[in-house]
């Protein structure tokens, strides 16, 4: 298994600004994720978190509203850019192990915006 | 994304009772996963099955998979208070891509 850890794990932030995640592995993973959860709602997956290249954004996500970057296997950040009340949500970053087809998440980071 | 669907979406038992969580989806798959998240933190993964696969046990946890009815089931035996979280399914449906379904909000009453 693996343990990931995120920061921070809550913010309060005002329209406008803008908010640095990051997501921290402790073992060797292949594939790393960030997904979206509303409130009250499921997961949504942002995008797939690239080493060294740009990260694979879904359907509905752009790379100037959520700018990703994963510089080494076991680190990634995910930055919400000009934030509006909308973008209140837990983020979630996940990781897979080589060959595990397990995706492990993170504790989320609890995001509001006034 | 073609997200499932979860019913129900609310589930509340008495403890010491069995819990039974159903999933359907719309696409063809490589796996199933069940994960468990209590009051909006991070999800914990319990049971991943296989496509290929029909039935699967961890300790009070049988998951069965049907595929050619595109449907999972998730059952907790013997439900104990910290069983009450939401459970979520999520399809791999290729590049190890998860789509959840909506979940099921479980409440297990003393």
């Amino acid at each position: 298994s693996a343990v990931i850890s995120q920061k921070p794990s809550r913010d309060i932030c005002q329209r406008g600004t803008s908010l640095t995640i990051q997501c921290q592995v402790d073992s060797q993973v292949t594939m790393m994720f960030w997904y979206r959860q509303q409130p009250g709602q499921s997961l949504t997956l942002i995008a797939t978190a690239n080493q060294g290249s740009e990260a694979t954004y879904e359907s509905g996500f752009v790379i100037d509203k959520f700018p990703i970057s994963r510089p080494n296997l076991t680190f990634s950040t995910l930055t919400v850019s000009n934030m509006s009340p909308e973008d209140s949500s837990i983020y979630l970053c996940s990781a897979e192990l080589a060959g595990a087809y397990t995706q492990y998440f993170g504790p989320g980071t609890r995001l509001t915006v006034l | 994304s073609q997200q499932g669907e979860e019913d129900p979406q609310a589930l509340s038992i008495q403890e010491g009772e069995n819990a039974t969580m159903n999933c359907s989806y719309k696409t063809s798959i490589n796996n199933l996963q069940w994960y468990r998240q209590n009051s909006g933190r991070g999800l914990v993964h319990l049971i991943l099955i296989r496509s290929n696969e029909r039935e699967k046990h961890s300790g009070r946890l049988r998951v069965t998979l049907d595929t050619s009815k595109k449907s999972s089931s998730l059952l907790i035996t013997a439900s104990r208070a910290a069983d009450t979280a939401s459970y979520f399914c999520a399809t791999d449906q290729g590049a190890q891509k998860l789509v959840f379904g909506q979940g099921t909000r479980l409440t297990i009453n003393p």
